[in-house]
């Protein structure tokens, strides 16, 4: 496709449920991000891929948290037994290469009640 | 942290040029400086990036100092739809952890 494409738009789980959370970057990207933006925060990085390289995952809060990018194209973020703070806007983010403009996608908005 | 620094929050009236600051006063000679902005409910959008040259697209300007230490972004002609939080970032092309700050919020009034 021409920009980044996340699914869920948004998602509504119950406190301790698992949920998966999808990134279907621009074709051809060897960079791929995950960040998360709490309502009124900034962004807070979460985990990079880039290529076939092990991923950085220095930003994951916590290990409920993991994710995957399979083929080097679509990843995919898990939280497991999810918690009122993690209730937020995930979003994903790619690029050709780490010196250009990121593409960002409009996010997964995360509700845990 | 950030290694940037931006004002919280800037007004401009509409059709006005709005004149964005970024300090970066730690910047390393190979870093570059971007740019993004997000409108409300959006992800960033790149707008512009550089390194020492001032650079222009058809979004915006970038103004870099001299001495590389602070920089602005000149949105020429403002609309109300440039109303967003502004970010501005440095790093390096092989860097891949970006750290980003508050922004400023930018608010076009009519």
């Amino acid at each position: 496709g021409a920009g980044v494409s996340q699914s869920p738009s948004n998602k509504v789980t119950e406190k301790g449920k698992d949920v998966e959370l999808r990134c279907d970057p621009i074709s051809g990207h060897t960079a791929l991000y995950w960040y998360r933006q709490s309502l009124g925060q900034g962004l807070e990085f979460l985990i990079y891929f880039q290529g076939n390289s092990a991923p950085d995952k220095s930003g994951l809060p916590s290990d409920r948290f993991s994710a995957e990018r399979t083929g080097g194209s679509v990843s995919t973020l898990t939280i497991q037994r999810t918690q009122q703070e993690d209730s937020a806007v995930y979003l994903c983010a790619s690029s050709l290469d780490r010196g250009r403009g990121y593409t960002f996608g409009s996010g997964t908005r995360l509700t845990v009640v | 942290d950030a290694k940037t620094t931006q004002p919280t929050s800037m007004d401009c009236a509409e059709g006005r040029a709005a004149n964005l600051p970024c300090n970066h006063s730690t910047i390393s000679g190979n870093e570059y400086v971007y740019w993004y902005r997000q409108i409300h409910s959006q992800g960033p959008q790149y707008i512009i990036h550089g390194l020492k040259n001032n650079e222009t697209n058809e979004m915006a300007s970038l103004i870099i100092t001299e001495d590389r230490k602070s920089s602005t972004l000149i949105l020429p002609h403002a609309t109300l739809r440039d109303t967003a939080v502004y970010y501005c970032l440095v790093y390096l092309n092989s860097n891949y952890q970006l750290i980003w700050g508050a922004g400023t919020k930018l608010i076009i009034k009519p």
